[in-house]
């Protein structure tokens, strides 16, 4: 079976503070993508990054970054000097072989909420 | 990216009547899907609409309920039927193109109170 763990309901922070969103998986396949999205109050669901399950390579992209780890079978996002536009809920997803590499299971969420 | 479009983008629905909601997407792609997020929930997959054959849903959702239409590849639109207040929802869809690097974009949420 897959399984999306997002821990963390709720953070709250100053702007300008790092913070970090944890994200754990289960899946037995050994090919799958991890995904990260992000939902404003507005509803819609913007992308953010996908992984596979191949590519262990951290990526940073401006005040963002990704820190996977097969080995603990994390997908960690990190907001550096955090501002009030991230404020959102984000949400950590996985596909893979078994349950079809294009529909998506997803965790259950974190809201962040970045104070001025 | 594909960039999608869904009508309306917020409704509020009598009980016991049913809403279609459009999808658009503005290039062909090769699959699009149907998810529903309930206040305060996670995403759960609906249905795999199929181009010019029945939808595919997941465990929990039916037909009956949830009937889906793909005329073509870049259009599907999901109907709400029989509404209850339990169906109060964002309602998105989603696209996934063969040769996208398996990235999978959504559009900007239907978001249905039914009263």
């Amino acid at each position: 079976a897959q399984k999306v763990t997002q821990a963390q309901t709720e953070i709250s922070v100053v702007e300008k503070e790092d913070v970090t969103l944890d994200c754990v998986y289960e899946t037995r396949d050994t090919t799958y993508y991890l995904f990260w999205y992000k939902q404003p109050p507005s509803g819609e669901l913007v992308f953010l990054i996908r992984r596979n399950s191949f590519d262990e390579q951290n990526e940073i992209s401006g005040r963002y970054s990704w820190n996977f780890q097969k080995s603990t079978s994390s997908f960690n996002f990190t907001i550096t000097a955090s501002q009030v536009v991230d404020s959102a809920v984000y949400f950590c997803a996985l596909s893979g072989r078994s349950g079809g590499y294009n529909k998506l299971i997803f965790g259950a969420g974190t809201r962040l909420a970045v104070h001025p | 990216s594909a960039v999608i479009s869904q009508k309306p983008s917020r409704d509020i629905c009598q009980r016991g009547t049913s809403l279609t909601i459009q999808c658009q997407v503005d290039s062909q792609v090769t699959m699009m899907f149907w998810y529903r997020q309930q206040p305060g929930q996670s995403l759960t997959l609906i249905a795999t609409a199929n181009q010019g054959s029945e939808a595919t849903y997941e465990s929990g959702f039916v037909i009956d309920k949830f009937p889906i239409s793909r005329p073509n590849l870049t259009f599907s639109t999901l109907t709400v039927s029989n509404m209850s207040p339990e169906d109060s929802s964002i309602y998105l869809c989603s696209a996934w193109t063969l040769g996208s690097g398996n990235t999978i974009y959504f559009g900007e949420g239907s978001w249905l109170t039914v009263v």
